[in-house]
């Protein structure tokens, strides 16, 4: 079984609806995070959480909200999916080790479209 | 802004050689990683190397580290049709609590 699993894999969706994309976790690390990813954009970071009662925006939050649920839990609304929200969304895990080291351990992903 | 970026955003090459990739960001770091991803697939972590370190190696990856020109490569020797995907430099910002990535070169090993 996948250590980080995204669910649902791929989902299309239109314009104004409420989405929500989940992400789950088997390696009991305290971080979570919430990337997309765009063609020649690479990674930007939407949001990220150091535990259960902590949540910090990253440089892409607007259109989007969090809820952690559990340290094993964090899911990704969109609240009004917007076409330009169209991308490969990937949560992530990471245990901190000091000194900003942590290795990030992805899941395979969910494809969101926005018609 | 973007804080890393790569270089070349595309490569191909024949098997058995050698592949170059080069990293270049903008703020101080204190690690910088290297991440593979497969196509549409999560990434996976393959090296990082501190930013008081020069060169690090790990099986055929061989990866330096220029603080000085902000800059990092990764080099992967004999490489195999296996080693077909994206590669991503990740930077650990001093002062900061998360990773800024590049925008990835799309290696292809032609068997």
């Amino acid at each position: 079984d996948a250590d980080v699993t995204q669910t649902p894999r791929n989902r299309i969706t239109k314009t104004g609806k409420r989405i929500m994309l989940e992400c789950s976790q088997t390696k009991g690390h305290d971080r979570m995070y919430w990337y997309r990813q765009d063609p020649g954009l690479g990674l930007r970071l939407i949001y990220y959480s150091f535990d259960v009662k902590d949540i910090n925006k990253g440089e892409i939050s607007d259109g989007y909200s969090v809820s952690r649920q559990a340290q094993a839990k964090f899911s990704l609304s969109l609240e009004s999916a917007i076409p330009n929200q169209t991308a490969l969304y990937f949560c992530a895990t990471s245990d901190p080790v000091g000194r900003g080291e942590e290795k990030l351990f992805f899941g395979s992903g969910t494809q969101l479209s926005v018609l | 802004s973007q804080q890393g970026e790569e270089d070349p955003q595309a490569l191909s090459i024949q098997e058995g050689e050698n592949a170059t990739m080069n990293c270049s960001y903008k703020t101080s770091i204190n690690n910088l990683q290297w991440y593979r991803q497969n196509s549409g697939r999560g990434l996976v972590h393959l090296i990082l190397i501190r930013s008081n370190e020069r060169e690090k190696h790990s099986g055929r990856l061989r990866v330096t580290l220029d603080t000085s020109k902000k800059s990092s490569s990764l080099l992967i020797t004999a490489s195999r049709a296996a080693d077909t995907a994206s590669y991503f430099c990740a930077g650990g910002q001093t002062g900061a609590n998360n990773l800024f990535f590049g925008t990835g070169t799309r290696l292809t090993v032609i068997p």
